[in-house]
């Protein structure tokens, strides 16, 4: 069965301070990674995917398979980071995703 | 104004009625999804359908119906027998099947059962 595991409810850093968002997942085949965020009275919407290994607002996120992990950095935290963000497995050949329960980021000026 | 819709944005049902939600996009896209969020729970997928007149179980299906019969609208009833339907649903649709394309999203429908 596939899982993604996002261990933390909330991370609160201050303006300035990296920031790293755990996701850990498990598919016994090759997943393709998201990480979603919805930010305060907005829809949810795809801020990057694995396979683009492009940066979205500065954050990247490096699929690491020994580890099964997909953890969302930036090195310098905007307050506008503030927002809910929801990493996400897309089994091999489906549509269909796989949510983690989500980490609240709260940036403090 | 093009995208996904979902109305009404706040409904709320007696228990043992049926309710059904509205979901419709002008993307052209032909796959679309239903998700249910709860508060530490992430989203979980409820029903999804990649082609007109045709829609799968998600995970959670148990409880709810959905149909399609155009391309645009993918409805959801919420039935009597979904044990603890208060939540909040998330609508969803994206291009095209195989291949995963980014989904999106609808504003949400909350849903309360009094």
């Amino acid at each position: 069965a596939q899982r993604v595991t996002q261990p933390e409810k909330l991370l609160s850093v201050f303006k300035g301070a990296p920031v790293e968002l755990k996701c850990n997942y498990s598919y016994s085949g090759s997943p393709e990674l998201f990480w979603y965020v919805q930010y305060s009275r907005q829809r949810l919407q795809l801020l990057l995917r694995h396979i683009s290994r492009e940066s979205i607002k500065g954050f990247t996120a490096d699929l690491n398979k020994g580890e099964t992990s997909f953890h969302l950095k930036k090195p310098f935290a905007q307050e506008e980071d503030s927002a809910m963000y929801y990493c996400a497995l897309s089994p091999t050949g489906f549509q269909k995703l796989v949510f983690g329960t989500g980490t609240r980021l709260l940036v403090s000026p | 104004d093009g995208g996904i819709t979902q109305s009404p944005k706040y409904l709320f049902r007696k228990e043992g009625q049926n309710v059904t939600l509205s979901c419709e996009q002008n993307l052209n896209h032909d796959a679309m999804y239903w998700y249910r969020q709860d508060p530490g729970q992430g989203l979980r997928l409820i029903y999804y359908s990649q082609i007109v007149n045709d829609f799968q179980k998600g995970d959670i299906a148990e409880g709810y119906s959905v149909s399609r019969e155009k391309k645009e609208s993918f409805p959801l009833t919420v039935t009597s027998a979904q044990k603890n339907p208060t939540a909040f649903y998330l609508c969803a649709s994206s291009i095209s099947s195989g291949t995963y394309n980014e989904q999106f999203f609808g504003p949400g429908t909350r849903l309360t059962v009094l």
